[in-house]
């Protein structure tokens, strides 16, 4: 079964800290895809990134990055320099290749970041 | 290049009536994936269809709900009979094919009165 286990369920920062919110998954597939959504107040669901199971290579996009660590089955997500605007709930996701490719989320770590 | 476009945003229906949920997909995007998120709760895998075909329904309820994806026209997620329990929002995603991400939608957001 997979399973996805995002620990902190709310971060309160000031702004221009660095956060980071961690993800653990399960999973019994050798390939399998790992996923960070962010969901603002508005509520809709943004898609930031999508990392392949061989690709252990962290990931840097601005002030974002991630760190994928396979012999831990992590995929945590750093915000650099915190600004209000990346308040937001964060959702981490796996999916499995092949099959129906549904995504098992984890239950979101809520980020306020305050000025 | 719209985006997913879901519709109507915010539904309310009182207990026993018909919910009806659109979503019509990105263009060029032929794989839909409904998801439900209830309060304080993260998302939930329902089911994934592609055009005239129901791929994956483990996550839809035994009951009252089921979904759609027409050859012409946007994919259906429909709820007879609603309960108290169904007030959630209700997610859209599309992706174009096999191994790629999904996008969503903005979600409608059910009432049950």
């Amino acid at each position: 079964a997979q399973k996805v286990t995002q620990a902190q369920t709310e971060i309160s920062v000031v702004e221009k800290e660095d956060v980071t919110l961690d993800c653990v998954y399960e999973t019994r597939d050798t390939t399998y895809y790992l996923f960070w959504y962010k969901q603002p107040p508005s509520g809709e669901l943004v898609f930031l990134i999508r990392r392949n199971s061989f690709d252990e290579q962290n990931e840097i996009s601005g002030r974002y990055s991630w760190n994928f660590q396979k012999s831990t089955s992590s995929f945590n997500f750093t915000i650099t320099a915190s600004q209000v605007v990346d308040s937001a709930v964060y959702f981490c996701a796996l999916s499995h290749q092949g099959g129906s490719e549904k995504l098992v989320f984890g239950k979101g770590t809520k980020l306020t970041v305050n000025p | 290049n719209a985006g997913v476009m879901q519709n109507p945003r915010h539904l309310v229906r009182r207990r026993g009536q018909e919910a009806r949920l659109r979503c019509s997909p990105m263009k060029g995007h032929s794989h839909v994936y409904w998801y439900r998120q209830l309060p304080e709760e993260g998302l939930k895998f329902m089911v994934y269809l592609q055009k005239e075909n129901i791929i994956d329904e483990s996550g839809m309820p035994k009951e009252r709900f089921s979904a759609e994806f027409p050859k012409e026209g946007p994919s259906i997620l429909r709820i007879q009979q609603v309960v108290r329990g169904d007030s959630a929002a209700y997610f859209c995603a599309s992706s174009p094919g096999n191994y790629n991400e999904q996008f969503f939608g903005p979600g409608t957001r059910l009432t049950v009165l």
